[in-house]
């Protein structure tokens, strides 16, 4: 079974606060992905990355950065929270198939930036 | 600019009826389609895939409908259950480049006992 692991289930954290949110997966997938989910809105793409030490900005990555130093790892980092980051943190991987492969989701961390 | 649509936020269903979830799409590129199932507290699970190439995907109780002239989509869920009460996303994706999942809003599915 694919296991995507996320560090924090839940995280509270003040205005201008660094905040590292990490992501575990164990099936030796080379993509994995940070999406946020909000109401209304469904599942947006923050950043992805198909291999190590490579990334690639999705539709709103503003305000965040990424890191991949490890195939199973990629780590979500928000330079200086801001009270419209509160959120629900989903990450995901998947493999480099030769086609679309369903991704894998972990938890989730549902952050709040007071 | 939502290129995936799910009009609908939410949907009632009578267990053991059919539930039916609607996905509308903008991109044309769009070759790949999926949905998935969330619940509280969980991330969203992965349910059934289409192709472009196909109209039709059966997995079950699940099936999907692909009308790519209507950029349409549609999730059948039949009969429904109880533990089918999630939220339902569609995806899509080109099947070519970097696999990336543009989602939907979701859809709130009930299943009334």
């Amino acid at each position: 079974d694919v296991k995507v692991t996320q560090s924090s289930r839940y995280l509270v954290k003040r205005t201008g606060e660094k905040v590292f949110l990490e992501c575990v997966q164990d099936m030796d997938h080379e993509n994995m992905f940070w999406y946020r989910q909000d109401p209304g809105l469904g599942l947006r793409l923050i950043y992805f990355s198909y291999d190590v030490k490579m990334k690639e900005k999705g539709d709103i990555p503003e305000g965040y950065s990424v890191s991949r130093e490890k195939k199973e790892r990629f780590s979500l980092i928000l330079e200086s929270a801001s009270t419209n980051q509160t959120s629900m943190y989903l990450c995901a991987s998947s493999s480099q198939g030769g086609g679309v492969d369903e991704q894998y989701f972990g938890p989730g961390t549902r952050l709040t930036v007071t | 600019d939502q290129q995936v649509k799910q009009n609908s936020p939410s949907l009632s269903v009578q267990e053991g009826r059919i539930s039916i979830l609607n996905c509308d799409y903008t991109n044309s590129m769009f070759d790949y389609f999926l949905w998935y199932k969330k619940y509280p507290a969980e991330g969203p699970t992965f349910l059934i895939s289409i192709s472009s190439i196909k109209d039709k995907n059966e997995d079950g109780r699940f099936t999907v409908f692909l009308n790519k002239s209507a950029k349409h989509l549609s999730l059948h869920i039949v009969p429904s259950q109880p533990g089918d009460s999630a939220v339902y996303f569609c995806a899509a994706s080109e099947l070519l480049g970097a696999q990336k999942l543009v989602f939907g809003q979701g859809t709130r599915l009930t299943i009334n006992p």
